[in-house]
């Protein structure tokens, strides 16, 4: 596979248990944030997003929480399943230049044992 | 099916050629996007497109250079300026508002022989 994510940060889980993955973004001013995940050789795949003003959005299996205090988001993988190893990283927009820029985080990469 | 299509896969350049991936997307997106993915870093833009016959720098852009002449292409140019090549290149796509996701590729590997 692609050698993307060498040297990121881990998190193990077993299979069945909830997981959590965790971001600081860098802007105040962003005002949408996406969750995306990415399997090894593949592009990343949009998981889920959420809007400024609000702090949680759920979707299948996925919850993400927005704090927008400290700068900080989480997205919450219910009943983690083998499939669910991958790397996962959080992306904001922020308005830049009369339009908007897209910050890309490094990512956290899951493992899932089953 | 709709989606992005990067192409080839895995790519491989000599010291002083020039290199061109492609990225075609029928999902009929204004903008698109590509990106440089270098192990434990996030995603760099390298040039983006909010329109045919338009495109700016994006972080990165030294090296590389790209055309749009149709909605759905938009192919990268890797120059020999570009003296560290080795990378996996992202294409991305979407509507170019600042509340959409971007929709990706599955890349291409570049390596130098």
């Amino acid at each position: 596979g692609e050698s993307v994510g060498l040297h990121l940060p881990t998190l193990s889980v077993q299979e069945g248990d909830n997981s959590i993955i965790n971001c600081a973004y860098s802007n105040s001013a962003s005002d949408y944030f996406i969750w995306y995940k990415q399997e090894s050789g593949k592009g990343p795949q949009f998981i889920i997003d959420i809007r400024s003003n609000m702090d949680k959005r759920q979707g299948q299996r996925v919850t993400v929480l927005l704090n927008k205090t400290v700068k900080h988001l989480s997205l919450q993988i219910a009943a983690t399943q083998p499939g669910d190893s991958a790397v996962y990283f959080c992306a904001e927009n922020m308005g830049w230049g009369g339009g908007f820029k897209t910050i890309f985080g490094a990512g956290t990469r899951l493992f899932v044992k089953a | 099916d709709g989606g992005i299509t990067q192409s080839p896969k895995y790519l491989f350049r000599k010291e002083g050629q020039n290199v061109t991936l492609s990225c075609e997307q029928n999902l009929n997106h204004d903008a698109m996007y590509w990106y440089r993915q270098d192990p434990g870093q996030g995603l760099r833009l390298i040039y983006y497109s909010q329109i045919v016959n338009d495109f700016q720098k994006g972080d990165i852009a030294e090296g590389y250079s790209v055309s749009r002449e149709k909605k759905e292409s938009f192919p990268l140019t890797v120059t020999s300026a570009q003296k560290n090549p080795t990378a996996f290149y992202l294409c991305a796509s979407n509507a170019g508002t600042s509340n959409q996701p971007q929709h990706f590729g599955d890349g291409t590997r570049l390596s130098i022989l």
